[in-house]
């Protein structure tokens, strides 16, 4: 069971250029997130999804996309990166009824840098 | 809004030496918490949560985590560390007042020395 699988794992980018962090999972989980996390400052909700082609901006949305057309996929697209986006990126999913309520599942995570 | 203060960044403790991190929630009802562990180059696991009910909620690896309302605290604790419990932890709460998403603290990394 491979669980929520995150692509790439490493990525260097240069200022202005875009890339898309692939995120998928096989658990038929119908909410799935991306957080970055930055040291000393925990993980912050960039969006979220609540189902296939429903998406909404988390804390920390600006200069990102996302986009969601089936179950398992939900990627993270940035547009024109900028040195502030170089962080940790994490791809989580869960299932929501009663006490599942907040449980995620993370990926392994994608670290980026943007120089 | 809900939130979590963890007040302590850095907690070093000796192998087999008892373990306490401190978690402090905010938030006006019964919240929903949570503890999950990263370990180095790895995502995050849930550790234990709490929703309602005993106030003492054990969870995987030995741990667990008193839930005490007139604190307003969810500390997780273990009785005895393992060099492999070296990693950060991370207090949770779900926002109960949006869209149940999870907040987390800003982190405990623990290091284990022998």
């Amino acid at each position: 069971n491979a669980g929520v699988t995150q692509t790439p794992k490493f990525r260097i980018l240069k200022i202005g250029q875009s890339m898309t962090l692939q995120c998928t999972q096989d658990m038929n989980h119908n909410y799935m997130y991306w957080y970055r996390q930055d040291p000393g400052m925990g993980l912050k909700l960039i969006y979220y999804s609540v189902g296939a082609g429903i998406t909404d901006k988390g804390e920390v949305p600006n200069g990102y996309n996302v986009s969601r057309s089936t179950t398992e996929d939900f990627p993270l697209r940035l547009e024109l990166a900028a040195p502030s986006q170089t962080s940790v990126y994490f791809c989580a999913s869960s299932y929501r009824a009663g006490e599942g309520t907040g449980e995620l599942f993370f990926g392994e995570g994608s670290r980026l840098t943007v120089l | 809004a809900q939130s979590v203060t963890q007040p302590d960044i850095h907690i070093t403790v000796s192998e087999g030496a008892s373990l306490e991190l401190r978690c402090n929630y905010s938030y006006g009802a019964t919240p929903y918490l949570f503890w999950y562990v990263q370990s180095p180059g790895q995502g995050l696991q849930l550790l234990l949560k709490y929703f309602s009910g005993d106030t003492l909620v054990q969870g995987i690896k030995g741990f667990e985590a008193e839930f005490k309302r007139s604190q307003s605290s969810f500390n997780l604790r273990k009785p005895s560390v393992h060099w492999s419990d070296a990693a950060e932890y991370f207090c949770a709460v779900v926002d109960q007042t949006g869209a149940n998403n999870l907040f987390f603290g800003t982190g405990t990394r623990l290091t284990v020395i022998p």
